[in-house]
């Protein structure tokens, strides 16, 4: 089946520590996304990735970290700099810029 | 920056009812604009994506107008059902998504 997997789906990190969230996708896309969702509030762009090795910050990037080393693989690290990470973290992708985006499952992120 | 708004926030209805959802953007320079639905705690399901070239597009009982000039895009659900109760969502592409906050709909049987 393809698709966008994210995992796990729930999360749970105490204050300090540094927790990483995963996204795959067997799409064959270009292009990476994270975006954050808050209770009320529309998707919030955190950082994304156009091609391998190399991405851009979105409107929220304080605080996060992302790599992409692989096509299918685009995990998203959320630092302790992060002062409000409990959200909802959703991942998607898309064959180009300007096409049809796709969501993986969600990430519920809560810091205890 | 663009901004998008959705009204109502929530909206709800008996079954059989027309729904008719709202979004406004501020800036028309777009490539396109897609409507999602998201069930509680689940991820976003794409269910239409018009290109600034179209007026509108349709799948099933939906149809999304769009109409760059004024910013607005609509979304009809015909002949509403209780599994139509859900979050939908429009988001537009001037390169990066921009997302509306919103309708949550409850469809009553």
């Amino acid at each position: 089946d393809g698709g966008i997997t994210q995992s796990p789906k729930y999360l749970f990190r105490k204050e300090g520590q540094n927790v990483t969230l995963s996204c795959e996708q067997n799409l064959n896309h270009d292009a990476m996304y994270w975006y954050r969702q808050d209770p009320g509030q529309g998707l919030r762009l955190i950082y994304y990735s156009q091609i391998v090795n190399d991405f851009q910050k979105g409107d929220i990037a304080e605080g996060y970290s992302v790599s992409r080393e692989k096509k299918e693989s685009f995990p998203l690290t959320v630092t302790s700099a992060q002062k409000n990470p409990t959200a909802f973290y959703l991942c998607a992708s898309i064959p180009d810029g300007i096409n049809e985006q796709f969501f993986g499952p969600g990430t519920r992120l809560t810091v205890l | 920056k663009q901004e998008v708004t959705q009204i109502p926030a929530a909206l709800s209805v008996p079954e059989g009812e027309n729904l008719v959802l709202n979004c406004s953007f501020t800036d028309s320079a777009i490539y396109n604009l897609q409507w999602f639905r998201q069930d509680p705690g689940k991820g976003l399901t794409s269910l239409l994506l018009i290109q600034s070239s179209q007026r509108e597009q349709t799948s099933g009982r939906l149809n999304a107008s769009l109409d760059k000039s004024s910013g607005r895009s609509t979304l009809y659900i015909a002949a509403s059902q209780p599994g139509d109760s859900a979050t939908y969502l429009c988001a537009v592409n001037d390169y990066k998504l921009s997302f509306g906050a919103g309708t949550t709909v409850t469809v009553r049987a």
